[in-house]
C-alpha cells in the first residue's frame, strides 16, 4: 500500500506561475518530511524539509505547507521558472526510523516558457 | 561535493542471470540504502545499511540481497534476474543519525530480457 500520496502525475505551468504539488499520508507517526528534486539522468536531490512542528517553511521561491490534522503537506514554487522543470518527490520517515523514506509517486513539472 | 558514484549506468541481462550492482560513496557516510525507481510507484527502499556488514531489509527486498563490507561500498545484488526487476536502481548515502539528507547516486538502469 502505498504510505505517501503525491498528486498530480504531471504538471505543465507557463512561467511566471505557481506550481503546486500535493502529498497526503497515513502514517501518524511519520515526523519529517523532505521534497526531493531530480532532473532527467541525475539522482533525486534534497530540495527542502519540514517538520511537524511548523505549519510552513519556505527557501527562496520554494515553499512547504504543512497541515498536521489534515495530514497533507504540499510544495508550492512560486514564480516558477523553466530551469524548473523536473520530477518532484514527498517523501516521509519516522525520526527513530533512521532514513527511511517513504516516497510519493513523484510529480513531473513541465514549465512552459 | 558528495559524490555518490554508480559504476553501471546501463545494463542489459537475460533472465536467470545473477546481477551486482556497485556503489560507492566518498564521503564517510554510516548510511546506505537501494531503492528501485518506477514510473508511477515512485521510489521505494529494497534494502539499507547503517554499517558495515550490517543490513535491514525495506520495503520490497524479495528477489535482492546485499553487501556491506567496506563503509565505502554498498552492492545490490540479483542472484537470478527476472523481468520484473527490470527498472532504474538508485544507490544513496547518510551521516548516520535519524533524518537528515540522502545523497543519491545518477541510477543504474537495468533491463531483463
Amino acid at each position: 500500500q502505498q504510505q505517501v500520496k503525491q498528486s498530480p502525475q504531471s504538471l505543465i505551468v507557463q512561467k511566471g506561475g505557481i506550481s503546486i504539488i500535493n502529498c497526503a499520508y497515513e502514517n501518524t507517526a511519520f515526523d519529517y518530511f523532505p521534497w526531493y528534486q531530480q532532473f532527467p539522468g541525475k539522482g533525486p536531490a534534497l530540495l527542502i524539509a519540514i517538520r511537524p512542528d511548523v505549519s510552513e517553511k519556505k527557501e527562496g521561491r520554494f515553499t512547504i505547507s504543512f497541515n498536521k490534522s489534515a495530514k497533507q503537506f504540499s510544495l508550492h514554487i512560486m514564480d516558477s521558472q523553466p530551469g524548473d522543470s523536473a520530477t518532484y518527490f514527498c517523501a516521509a520517515s519516522i525520526e527513530s526510523g533512521a532514513q527511511k523514506l517513504v516516497f510519493g509517486q513523484g510529480t513531473r513539472l513541465t514549465i512552459n516558457p | 561535493d558528495v559524490k555518490v558514484t554508480q559504476s553501471s549506468r546501463y545494463l542489459v541481462k537475460r533472465t536467470g542471470e545473477k546481477v551486482f550492482l556497485e556503489c560507492v560513496q566518498d564521503m564517510d557516510h554510516e548510511n546506505m540504502f537501494w531503492y528501485r525507481q518506477d514510473p508511477g510507484l515512485g521510489l521505494r527502499l529494497i534494502y539499507f545499511s547503517y554499517d558495515v556488514k550490517m543490513k535491514e531489509k525495506g520495503d520490497i527486498p524479495e528477489g535482492y540481497s546485499v553487501s556491506r563490507e567496506k563503509k565505502e561500498r554498498f552492492s545490490l545484488i540479483l542472484e537470478s534476474a527476472s523481468t520484473n526487476q527490470t527498472s532504474m536502481y538508485l544507490c544513496a548515502s547518510a551521516t548516520g543519525g535519524s533524518t537528515g539528507e540522502l545523497f543519491f547516486g545518477e541510477g543504474s538502469r537495468l533491463t531483463v530480457l
